[in-house]
């Protein structure tokens, strides 16, 4: 159980356009999701938290006009990259928290983003 | 703030060897401690997990001790094997005001060799 999925695993995209990642909780639901970028041989850093039917709280330093975080449902959670630079270039990763395990978050495998 | 130091890889070993993987922290509450394993092309597993000082996690023959006095959580595994070649990171959640936030050491690269 308690399985995330990511969609699609990886994207190349031309600069100026948008690209959409969506996050799904597939056998529980998922009252809170994260969204993390991850640099290459660097660590995790997270980059908002949502909240099903709320808006995103963005960490700071990350552009919330630029990386648009949607959580319409328990099972599903989007970010949006708008108007992607090649500096977006990055491996982006979510992950969801049920509502009864407090500090257990569940990683989805990620999905790769390459801007030309 | 908050922070997780861990040890620079890559480390590589052999089989059935000894494994360290040290980690510290820095938290300004009482925070939960956790490991988690990332094997190739996956996404990140919990592996094991401490909430309180003096408690051990255990998974899958790795441990690790929450050492409040040396705010350290290093992970241990008496003897590896080649499927433990992974990417393993340290990590803390604070628990003071309810914060769930996760924050992650660097990640260390492990690889074990027949």
């Amino acid at each position: 159980g308690a399985v995330v999925s990511q969609h699609p695993s990886w994207v190349i995209c031309k600069s100026g356009t948008s690209v959409k990642i969506e996050c799904r909780s597939l056998d529980f639901q998922a009252t809170t999701m994260f969204w993390y970028r991850q640099f290459p041989k660097q660590s995790l850093m997270l980059m908002a938290t949502s909240n099903e039917g709320s808006k995103a709280t963005y960490e700071q330093g990350v552009e919330k006009d630029k990386f648009l975080i949607n959580h319409a449902s328990l099972t599903l959670s989007t970010l949006t990259v708008t108007s992607a630079h090649p500096e977006d270039s990055s491996f982006y990763i979510c992950s969801a928290r049920s509502s009864g395990r407090a500090y257990e978050q569940y990683f989805g495998p990620g999905t790769r983003l390459t801007v030309t | 703030g908050n922070s997780v130091t861990q040890m620079e890889g890559p480390v590589t070993l052999s089989e059935e060897a000894f494994l360290t993987i040290n980690c510290t922290y820095t938290a300004t509450g009482y925070p939960s401690l956790f490991w988690y394993v990332q094997y190739p092309g996956e996404g990140l597993q919990l592996l094991l997990k401490a909430t309180k000082a003096d408690d051990k996690g255990s998974n899958k023959g790795f441990e690790a001790t929450y050492r409040k006095e040396t705010t350290s959580f290093h992970l241990e595994k008496g003897s590896v094997q080649v499927s433990d070649s992974a990417v393993y990171f340290c990590a803390l959640s604070d628990q003071v005001e309810g914060n769930e936030k996760l924050t992650f050491g660097t990640g260390t690269r492990l690889t074990i060799i027949p």
